[in-house]
């Protein structure tokens, strides 16, 4: 069974670069899925961040494309997100998803426990 | 503001049925598959409902997912009070702006 854990600092100044990381087990970031970001501000909904394949191939918001970076680990078998130039509308709980592949299609079927990461100065 | 648009609370009597609607576009539920995400207070969501209307193994049968056109809606019945949590429908969005959505989320009061 496929289990997801975030990592990173809990505060991050302004302007500055946010670095969070998701270590998967119980499986290798080489199957055939999809890993995700997903974000939710304090009180608010969730918002989706991006996607990457083991390959590298990946897809982002559009609203964050210009400050996001999603890359894979196959070594270490884990999966990170940096978004630079930050802001306190930054502030959330980051989660890592994987997408499982089903029969074609991508399935949002497992979550990290989230990490809040707070941009103060 | 969501792309999907969903009632921000609904509420019903322990042992009632109620259902969450969503609403999107051509884009995105018009065109893709719905999934319906849990969520309790303090922490991650869980997936209730993929593929429209398939449910994951261990999710009671009392939860439910249907679409028509650019609307989806989930049904709860027999409702109970561990049943109170936030809810979130999703999807994926088609065309220039290609990615998953989500809708702005439902909270369920059992009263």
């Amino acid at each position: 069974q496929v289990q997801l854990q975030e990592s990173g600092p809990g505060l991050v100044q302004p302007s500055g670069t946010l670095s969070v990381t998701c270590a998967v087990s119980g499986g290798s970031i080489t199957s055939n899925n999809l890993w995700s970001w997903v974000r939710q501000p304090p009180g608010k909904g969730l918002e989706w961040i991006g996607e990457i394949y083991h390959s590298g191939d990946g897809d982002y918001n559009t609203s964050l494309k210009s400050r996001v970076t999603i890359s894979v680990n196959k070594s270490t078998n884990q999966f990170s997100l940096r978004l630079i130039s930050v802001t306190a509308a930054d502030t959330a709980v980051y989660y890592c998803v994987r997408l499982e592949h089903i029969r074609g299609n991508y399935i949002m079927n497992t979550w990290g426990q989230g990490v809040m990461v707070t941009v103060s100065s | 503001q969501s792309v999907l648009t969903q009632p921000p609370s609904v509420s019903a009597a322990p042992g009632q049925k109620v259902t969450i609607s969503c609403s999107g576009s051509s884009s995105n539920i018009g065109g893709n598959y719905v999934s319906w995400y849990q969520q309790f207070p303090g922490t991650a969501p869980r997936l209730l409902i993929y593929e429209n209307n398939k449910r994951p193994s261990g999710i009671p049968d009392r939860f439910s997912g249907s679409k028509s056109g650019t609307s989806a809606t989930l049904g709860i019945t027999g409702l109970q009070t561990g049943d109170e949590a936030d809810y979130y429908c999703g999807t994926s969005e088609s065309g220039l702006t290609s990615g998953r959505v989500f809708g702005g989320g439902t909270r369920l009061t059992v009263l």
